[in-house]
């Protein structure tokens, strides 16, 4: 069966300070994998999507960056975090290929707070 | 048009009570539908799904039947419990002219609140 894992689960890091949130799936090969950013009380907003190594999508402007260096492994980065970049950051994946219709599976989550 | 609309929250039952959720939706096409749900501090599971029209979808005592005269798929529970209190997200896939068919379009969340 497929898992997703996030890590870390809660972060609380100081305005201007570098992030890295590594999320990593098993289970399953050439996944599409997404990140979700959602501001408490709010929905979801999508940050990056992959459909494979190397291959990033953007789907909004920002100080954030994401990459993909390998099949199931999907890395969001900042330089210098803003105190808007807190929230709780989602990762989920897809499976690639002849089923890209298909639902998408959600990781556990971190919690990131800019202080 | 390219949305999904819920019903704002919060929405507020008595433990036992008929559930109901709308989502509506705007579409040129049929597009799969989803129930997520997101339990405070968690990730969002699937709750259940709806792949084309008169579908209906369930899963756990929750409903949603797929409705393309009226374009929703509203999400219905019978006899709701304290443990169902939670956020619920209604979304559709993109399509596949949009060159984005694998990703979704999510409505708000609606906050589901169950008192005992």
């Amino acid at each position: 069966s497929q898992t997703i894992h996030q890590w870390p689960a809660t972060l609380v890091q100081p305005v201007g300070s570098p992030l890295s949130l590594e999320c990593t799936v098993e289970g399953t090969s050439n996944p599409n994998l997404y990140w979700y950013r959602q501001a408490a009380g709010r929905g979801l907003q999508l940050l990056f999507y992959s459909v494979g190594i190397g291959q990033i999508s953007s789907e909004v402007p920002q100080n954030l960056s994401a990459s993909r260096p390998q099949d199931r492994q999907f890395i969001l980065s900042s330089k210098k975090l803003l105190l808007s970049d807190s929230g709780f950051y989602l990762c989920a994946w897809s499976p690639g290929g002849p089923n890209r219709y298909n639902e998408q599976f959600f990781g556990p989550g971190t919690r990131l707070t800019v202080l | 048009g390219n949305s999904v609309t819920q019903m704002e929250g919060p929405v507020t039952l008595s433990e036992e009570a008929f559930l109901t959720i709308n989502c509506t939706y705007t579409a040129t096409g049929y597009p799969s539908l989803f129930w997520y749900v997101q339990y405070p501090g968690e990730g969002l599971q699937l709750l259940l799904k709806a792949t084309k029209a008169d579908d209906k979808g369930s899963n756990k005592g929750f409903e949603a039947t797929y409705r393309k005269e009226t374009t929703s798929f509203h999400l219905e529970k019978g006899s709701v419990q304290v443990s169902d209190s939670a956020v619920y997200f209604c979304a559709r896939h993109r399509r596949q002219e949009q060159g984005s068919n694998y990703q979704l379009i999510w409505g708000a969340g609606t906050k589901l609140i169950i008192k005992p």
